[in-house]
């Protein structure tokens, strides 16, 4: 099974409609991060959280809410959908150290009509 | 604020050649990541650099990091055509903890 995992994997909603996006991950980690990803940009951070207590702004928060629910769930929510949010959404985690490497979920591709 | 700049950003090559992805960052950083891209799918991790000369190598890859000229550079030697992705580097911003990603190298090798 998977260490992280992402639902949905594919949404499409249109313009106004609240959408949750689910991370849940099995790594033992208590770093969660939000990312989104666009064509030539990169990724760019949403929010973050390093334990259940502890959430903070990304880059890019505006537009997004996040809740970490455990440490082994955090979701994400666009509280009112528009089209430039569409994108695709990574969810990563970490355990902190010297390298704290992040390891992705599969991604969910979100398209706002 | 950290600033990363990868080149090229698309790069076709042939299979047996030698190529190497640059990736520049503006300011300090204590850690440089390199991942790994295949269409529609997730990012895996390639390597951590944590200090200026570090070099690690994995198969056809090796990553180096020279903190004084804020560079990081990612060869590939004998290129296969399974290492065709788009390839990243982040860069870590200490002030707030956080990864600053470059836009990405699509890597393609014609067999």
């Amino acid at each position: 099974d998977a260490d992280v995992t992402q639902t949905p994997r594919n949404r499409i909603t249109k313009t106004g409609k609240r959408i949750m996006l689910e991370c849940s991950q099995t790594k033992g980690h208590d770093r969660m991060y939000w990312y989104r990803q666009d064509p030539g940009l990169g990724l760019r951070l949403i929010y973050y959280s390093f334990d259940v207590k502890d959430i903070n702004k990304g880059e890019i928060s505006d537009g997004y809410s996040v809740s970490r629910q455990a440490q082994a769930k955090f979701s994400l929510s666009l509280e009112s959908a528009i089209p430039n949010q569409t994108a695709l959404y990574f969810c990563a985690t970490s355990e902190g150290g010297s390298a704290d490497t992040q390891y992705f979920g599969p991604g969910t591709r979100l398209t706002v009509l | 604020e950290l600033k990363v700049e990868q080149n090229p950003l698309f790069l076709s090559m042939q299979e047996g050649k030698n190529y190497t992805i640059y990736c520049n960052y503006s300011t300090t950083s204590d850690r440089l990541y390199w991942y790994r891209q295949d269409p529609g799918k997730s990012l895996e991790s390639l390597f951590v650099l944590l200090s200026n000369g570090a070099v690690k190598q994995e198969g056809r890859l090796m990553a180096s990091l020279d903190t004084k000229a804020r560079l990081s550079t990612l060869h590939i030697t004998a290129a296969v055509h399974d290492l065709s992705a788009t390839y990243f580097c982040a860069g870590f911003m200490d002030s707030n903890y956080q990864l600053i990603w470059g836009a990405g190298t699509k890597l393609i090798i014609k067999p």
